[in-house]
């Protein structure tokens, strides 16, 4: 069974700019979770999704947001990047998300550089 | 407010050796899943270990073992005959929420550098 993908793998963008990230979950799970990973904030959660619908969502400004299709794939969106918003940003997947000891599956991230 | 905590930055272990990672954690619910993460330089997260919080035996996977004192919301990770393979970022990790929505929290990490 393939694992979580991640597109682009790499990202360089301007400050003011806006960006897309796309994850594919693993095949029959429905939860997506995205999360921030930086090294003086470390990782922090930004929001999960199932069935097409926010769940929760960390505490991010509103210039991140995302959405989940009807086949579990998902994207976020950053608008008006600032250069705080160098990381790289991780998606995971869960089968099903209804408890909340589903493990999480990683994509391999996609690192967005601002400049 | 839910909180993990590993206090070792760092930590070298020679090989073949045994390793204890430390992670306590603090939350208010009752049902909850505990990870563990492994993170090499290539930045992916590797899935080691899960123990859920009405387990009673503590999980093993392979050379993975997890240490789980649930009075003293601990969590720690063994990993038995230590490789160099091993070394990378290891996180702990608690999961936590209900239908309304979950959300993971993660520790800040510990690196483990595995000796020759």
């Amino acid at each position: 069974k393939a694992g979580v993908t991640q597109t682009p793998r790499y990202l360089i963008k301007t400050r003011g700019q806006q960006v897309t990230l796309s994850c594919s979950p693993i095949s029959g799970h429905r939860s997506v979770s995205w999360y921030q990973q930086t090294p003086g904030q470390g990782l922090q959660f930004l929001f999960e999704y199932f069935s097409e619908t926010q769940r929760n969502k960390g505490n991010f400004p509103g210039r991140f947001s995302g959405r989940q299709f009807s086949n579990s794939r998902s994207e976020m969106n950053v608008s008006t990047l600032e250069l705080g918003d160098s990381a790289l940003y991780l998606c995971a997947s869960s089968l099903e998300g209804r408890q909340g000891t589903d493990t999480q599956y990683f994509g391999p991230g996609t690192r967005l550089t601002v400049l | 407010a839910q909180k993990i905590t590993q206090t070792q930055p760092g930590m070298f272990v020679q090989e073949k050796e045994a390793v204890t990672l430390d992670c306590t954690y603090d939350t208010s619910d009752q049902s909850y899943g505990l990870f563990w993460y492994k993170q090499p330089s290539s930045g992916e997260m590797i899935f080691l270990i899960y123990q859920g919080s009405y387990d009673e035996q503590n999980a093993t996977e392979g050379r993975y073992s997890l240490n789980f004192q649930k009075a003293r919301k601990s969590a720690n990770l063994v990993i038995s005959a230590s490789q160099l393979g091993d070394s990378a970022m290891y996180f702990c990790a608690m999961r936590e929420g209900n239908t309304g929505g979950f959300k993971t929290i993660f520790g800040a990490g510990t690196r483990l550098f595995v000796k020759a």
